[in-house]
């Protein structure tokens, strides 16, 4: 069990670029969740994927944001034309099916400037 | 829709010491899950203990242990015997109980907890 990996840890852009963000979940996990979290804050839901299905979005997942998880493993969370409000990090954690029990990779600090 | 609130943004505890941190929350939901997490400064969100709302008993794991009141919405984190590494900040977090709904969980703004020594 090597935990939920994220990459990269960090990320700078300008306003107006593309960002791609990566989550390797735990191998035997078949949910795979992202959160978004700014400074002074709790992380707030985003999206989650039961294997390869989205089963659900949040409605602050707007449509610049696009979310796959191809083959029910890794998982990649895309940000069009950013802005600097995107700025926060973004976790992504996953879990085995029937628990509730959450494992959180590390993030990705997103910076937009 | 749920409301997590803490109420303590900052506190802190000489080493050895007990402290309790407070977490409220506002559903309608009668079966569901109370959490609370720790994320140290090394970002890492860590799930310190879990509570079932239809159990009566209060969650335990080692040091820590909360006081679920289901009546008032409350669940308290108390910490005993505070160490160094538990400074960090934490989360209070809720989610209701049921398939779709696993693992959408609802978060407070946290509390920052500094142990002194």
């Amino acid at each position: 069990d090597t935990g939920v990996s994220q990459n990269p840890r960090h990320k700078i852009t300008k306003r107006g670029q593309n960002v791609t963000f990566r989550c390797d979940p735990i191998s035997e996990h078949n949910r795979l969740y992202w959160y978004r979290q700014t400074l002074g804050q709790g992380p707030e839901f985003l999206t989650y994927f039961q294997n390869e299905a989205q089963l659900e979005k949040s409605r602050l997942l707007s449509d610049r944001f696009s979310a796959e998880r191809p083959k029910g493993s890794f998982s990649t969370l895309e940000i069009q034309r950013t802005e600097q409000g995107d700025s926060a990090m973004y976790l992504c954690a996953s879990s085995d099916r029937g628990t509730e029990k959450l494992f959180f990779g590390s993030g990705t600090q997103l910076s937009v400037l | 829709a749920q409301t997590v609130t803490q109420s303590q943004p900052e506190m802190s505890v000489q080493e050895a010491e007990t402290v309790t941190l407070s977490c409220t929350y506002d559903t309608s939901e009668n079966n569901y899950y109370l959490f609370w997490y720790k994320q140290p400064p090394s970002r890492q969100m860590i799930l310190v203990i879990r509570q079932e709302a239809y159990k009566q008993q209060n969650a335990t794991e080692n040091r820590f242990s909360v006081n679920f009141q289901k009546a008032a919405k409350s669940f308290s984190l108390k910490i005993s015997d505070s160490q160094l590494g538990d400074t960090a900040m934490y989360f209070c977090a809720f989610m209701k109980h049921g398939v779709p709904n696993a693992g959408k969980s609802t978060f407070g703004d946290g509390t920052t907890l500094t142990v002194k020594p």
